[in-house]
């Protein structure tokens, strides 16, 4: 059973660029969050996303969005890219209504140059 | 406002000597409180969480965690350390209606000499 992926492992990329990253949950599980980690730092919540739509966000500015497809596999876009968007951003996946917590991916891991 | 607070960086211990990791919290309800490890390269690993009831969790890898509403706190605990645990430690808190919402501490890193 193959725990939540992420893709890909590392990213290079240039301000005001776009990036698109990649998630598959849990097998079993259609929830899917975003958090972002900066380097020293804990995770911060940037949004969850549940039968297709985006259910709550954290307080990250709309230069970052996002998408579940039906499969519930997730992308997290971000636009216009600055070099404090760098981070490893950390998918998590769970069931809703279920008492067991979230899984979390291993990550990826972007520098903005 | 809700926030976690790790008051200890970096904490350097002994194998085999014990351990205890501060996590202080700022929450308007009961909190939902979570323990995780991040080792290098990886993602976030449930140690433990408390939600309700005993007071006193229970995790794995022979870590436990006490919940003191007085203090506010949730410090993490192991009677004694072994090399494998060196690693990142946060601690989360959580609301009921998404335990999936975390706010998180900055973090501990846990170093281990032999």
């Amino acid at each position: 059973d193959a725990g939540v992926t992420q893709s890909p492992t590392h990213l290079i990329k240039t301000r005001g660029q776009q990036v698109t990253l990649r998630c598959s949950p849990k097998s079993g599980h259609d929830t899917v969050s975003w958090y972002q980690q900066a380097l020293g730092q804990g995770p911060q919540f940037i949004f969850q996303y549940y039968e297709e739509e985006e259910r709550q966000r954290g307080n990250f500015p709309d230069r970052f969005s996002g998408h579940q497809f039906p499969n519930y596999s997730s992308e997290l876009n971000v636009n216009a890219l600055l070099l404090g968007d760098s981070a490893l951003y950390l998918c998590a996946s769970s069931l809703e209504g279920s008492t067991d917590t979230q899984y979390f991916g291993p990550g990826t891991r972007l520098t903005v140059l | 406002a809700q926030s976690v607070t790790q008051p200890d960086i970096h904490i350097t211990v002994s194998e085999g000597a014990s351990l205890e990791l501060r996590c202080n919290y700022s929450y308007g309800a009961t909190p939902y409180l979570f323990w995780y490890v991040q080792s290098p390269g990886q993602g976030l690993q449930l140690l433990l969480k408390y939600f309700s009831g005993d007071t006193l969790v229970q995790g794995i890898k022979g870590f436990e965690a006490e919940f003191k509403r007085s203090q506010s706190s949730f410090n993490l605990r192991k009677p004694s350390v072994h090399w494998s645990d060196a690693a990142e430690y946060f601690c989360a808190v959580g609301n009921p209606w998404n335990t999936d919402k975390l706010i998180f501490g900055t973090g501990t890193r846990l170093q281990v000499f032999p």
